[in-house]
């Protein structure tokens, strides 16, 4: 079970370009979203997902866009990197507990983003 | 979702018991609250959660006041690895979406 998958773990970009950063989960969860970490800070939702075909905006949103066309990937698409975008992107996932219990969210490893 | 509030930072003695107060007056009745913790430049980790009774499970346990205006995560016998950043956490039962407050940082000290 290979939990919440995130690619690439490093990555160097130029100001301007684009990229996409890629997040996969087998668990089946319908629940994932991205967040970003600068650093010493703490964690900001940018997007998420309560499933195919439905997104949201979290806290930071610009310059992002997302789409969930299956269960199983939710990619963060960066449309024209800045240097304000380096940062630590997180990848979550989740579902509801048995029973109705609440639910409960699985991080992914991580990726480190430069934008020089 | 109610908002929490914790101390930015606490000590804690390795093989002690290490107690994080988390309150979160305003949490309504079909609130959970959960805890999870972020070690070093690692994706946070889910530790527990519980909507109005004490929960224990392998890692800690949490105790939440009979009001619910609080709680308290016990990492029992805390060693150096428990050294993280711990997040108190209160969502509803209807969705998923989770901000993450600045949470309290523990120094667990040989």
């Amino acid at each position: 079970n290979a939990g919440v998958t995130q690619t690439p773990k490093f990555q160097v970009l130029k100001t301007g370009q684009s990229m996409t950063l890629q997040c996969a989960q087998d668990m089946n969860h319908e629940y994932m979203s991205w967040y970003r970490q600068d650093p010493g800070m703490g964690l900001r939702l940018i997007h998420y997902s309560v499933g195919a075909g439905i997104t949201d905006q979290g806290e930071v949103p610009n310059g992002y866009n997302v789409s969930r066309s299956t269960t199983e990937d939710f990619p963060l698409r960066l449309l024209s990197a800045a240097p304000s975008q380096t940062s630590v992107y997180f990848c979550a996932s989740g579902s509801w507990d048995r029973g109705g219990s609440g639910n409960t969210i699985y991080f992914g490893e991580g990726s480190w983003l430069t934008v020089v | 979702d109610a908002k929490t509030t914790q101390p930015p930072s606490m000590d804690c003695a390795e093989g002690r018991a290490a107690n994080l107060p988390c309150n979160h007056s305003t949490i309504s009745g079909n609130e959970y609250v959960y805890w999870y913790r972020q070690i070093h430049s690692q994706g946070p980790q889910y530790i527990i959660h519980g909507l109005k009774n004490n929960e224990t499970n392998e890692m800690a346990s949490l105790i939440i006041t009979e009001d619910r205006k609080s709680s308290t995560l016990i990492l029992p016998h805390a060693t150096l690895r428990d050294t993280a950043v711990y997040y108190c956490i209160v969502r509803g039962t209807g969705g998923f979406k989770t901000i993450f407050g600045a949470g309290t940082r523990l120094f667990v000290k040989a």
